[in-house]
């Protein structure tokens, strides 16, 4: 069965820490999408990754192929970094993601 | 470019009304989609067309759902009748080509739809 699990669920900081979030996934995904959703927005994407590293402002996300695992990193967290932040796994050759459930982050000034 | 555009952003109906969402994607992008958020099942697919044709439909709840694309620059999602369960966020996507795993999808800003 194809899955994506996220952790931590709930993570709540403050301001200024480094903020890590996990993603693993299972067999037959070739691709980690990482998305942000603010409270009632829309939902935007922010890196496409099968494999290394990529860095996009304060925001760095990394892919382990071997072990199946992604993380999402902050550095330097603001308040307006809080928001719901979306991994989901593409496959080869099919148009569906593979959803995770989200982290849930509030960053506290 | 403008984005994916959805309308209307919120929505309040009476059970039993027939609802439209519209959305119209980014030029030039051979994919949409459709979907559902909730906070119980998170992002659901509804529907998937390339090239303005239904490829999977599978995600459509039940006959009360039905969605369009009479052309590659805008698509309907219907429900007819509304019923209080069909209260979410609807999501409009497109992307590039045929949606695969390495193709960013743009999502359009929801429409909150309300079924009182």
């Amino acid at each position: 069965k194809n899955e994506v699990e996220q952790s931590p669920q709930n993570l709540t900081a403050q301001e200024g820490e480094f903020i890590t979030i996990n993603c693993s996934y299972s067999v037959g995904i070739s691709a980690l999408h990482w998305l942000q959703q603010h409270p009632g927005g829309g939902i935007v994407s922010l890196f496409m990754l099968s494999s290394g590293k990529k860095k996009h402002g304060r925001l760095i996300a990394t892919i382990n192929i071997q072990e199946k695992h992604s993380s999402l990193h902050i550095t330097a967290s603001h308040p307006r970094d809080s928001a719901v932040y979306i991994c989901a796994g593409g496959m080869d050759s099919n148009y569906q993601l593979i959803w995770g459930a989200g982290t849930k982050l509030i960053i506290k000034p | 470019d403008a984005g994916v555009i959805q309308s209307p952003r919120h929505e309040v109906t009476e059970m039993g009304q027939e609802v439209t969402l519209r959305c119209k994607p980014i030029s030039g992008h051979n994919s949409l989609f459709w979907y559902r958020q909730t906070m119980m099942r998170g992002l659901e697919l509804l529907i998937y067309f390339n090239n303005n044709v239904p490829i999977d439909d599978s995600g459509m709840p039940e006959d009360r759902f039905s969605a369009k694309m009479p052309n590659a620059s805008f698509s309907t999602l219907k429900i007819q009748p509304s019923e209080p369960r069909d209260s979410a966020v609807y999501f409009c996507a497109s992307s590039l080509f045929s949606g695969g795993s390495t193709d960013t999808q743009y999502f359009g800003p929801g429409t909150r739809l309300t079924v009182l």
